[in-house]
């Protein structure tokens, strides 16, 4: 059971390039998330998604697209990198249970610099 | 909007000490839940304990409790007898309650440093 695994690690990009962030979980949830980590800011919510083939805007989502075709992995993509995104990004997971004590289980991050 | 503040950049305290981590949040909301992370060097991000809004009795789990004053909007976090795995990132977080609010609102964290 590796839990929420993310590809890849590390990863530099130029300005204009594109790429995506492959995030899979293997615990049958059902939502998932993507947030940026940024230094003294915390961490923000880009893109999440309640279900198979559904996402939905987050707290910064410019620059960037997700798609959720299949239950276990969610992508983040970034078709311009920007400087800006600059960052390190983590997944993360959590069951559909009512009452919302859904703890949400989160990969081990990915590393992003664009120069 | 929810919004969560930790005024506490930084800490530092001496093994096998008591630390309290601070941290308040504003919201309308009346049913919520908060959440402390630990994030150590790993960079995993690690629940260490959560609050229901709803509950008067603080949570508590091994070494780590909180203080959750709800009128206050504070949920402070503290750490008995400290060890050396204990240094990291702790950043607290805002979640409301109900189906489709599933989403974090995270501070902007609280380093935390062990010292020998």
């Amino acid at each position: 059971n590796a839990g929420v695994t993310q590809t890849p690690k590390f990863r530099v990009l130029k300005t204009g390039q594109s790429m995506t962030l492959l995030c899979a979980q293997d615990m049958n949830h059902e939502y998932m998330y993507w947030y940026r980590q940024d230094p003294g800011m915390g961490l923000r919510l880009i893109h999440y998604s309640v279900g198979e083939g559904t996402t939905a805007k987050g707290e910064v989502p410019d620059g960037y697209n997700v798609s959720r075709l299949k239950k276990q992995n969610f992508l983040l993509g970034l078709e311009s990198a920007a400087p800006s995104q600059t960052s390190v990004y983590f997944c993360a997971s959590s069951r559909l249970r009512t009452g919302g004590q859904n703890e949400q289980y989160f990969g081990p991050g990915t590393r992003l610099t664009v120069t | 909007a929810q919004t969560v503040t930790q005024s506490q950049p930084e800490m530092s305290v001496q093994e096998a000490e008591t630390v309290t981590l601070s941290c308040t949040y504003d919201t309308s909301e009346s049913n919520y839940y908060l959440f402390w992370y630990k994030q150590p060097p790993s960079r995993q991000m690690i629940l260490v304990i959560r609050q229901e809004a709803y509950k008067q009795q603080n949570a508590t789990e091994n070494r780590f409790s909180v203080n959750f004053q709800k009128a206050a909007k504070s949920f402070s976090l503290k750490i008995s007898d400290s060890q050396l795995g204990d240094t990291a990132m702790y950043f607290c977080a805002f979640m409301k309650r109900g189906f489709g609010n599933e989403k974090l609102t995270f501070g902007t964290g609280t380093r935390l440093t062990i010292i020998p």
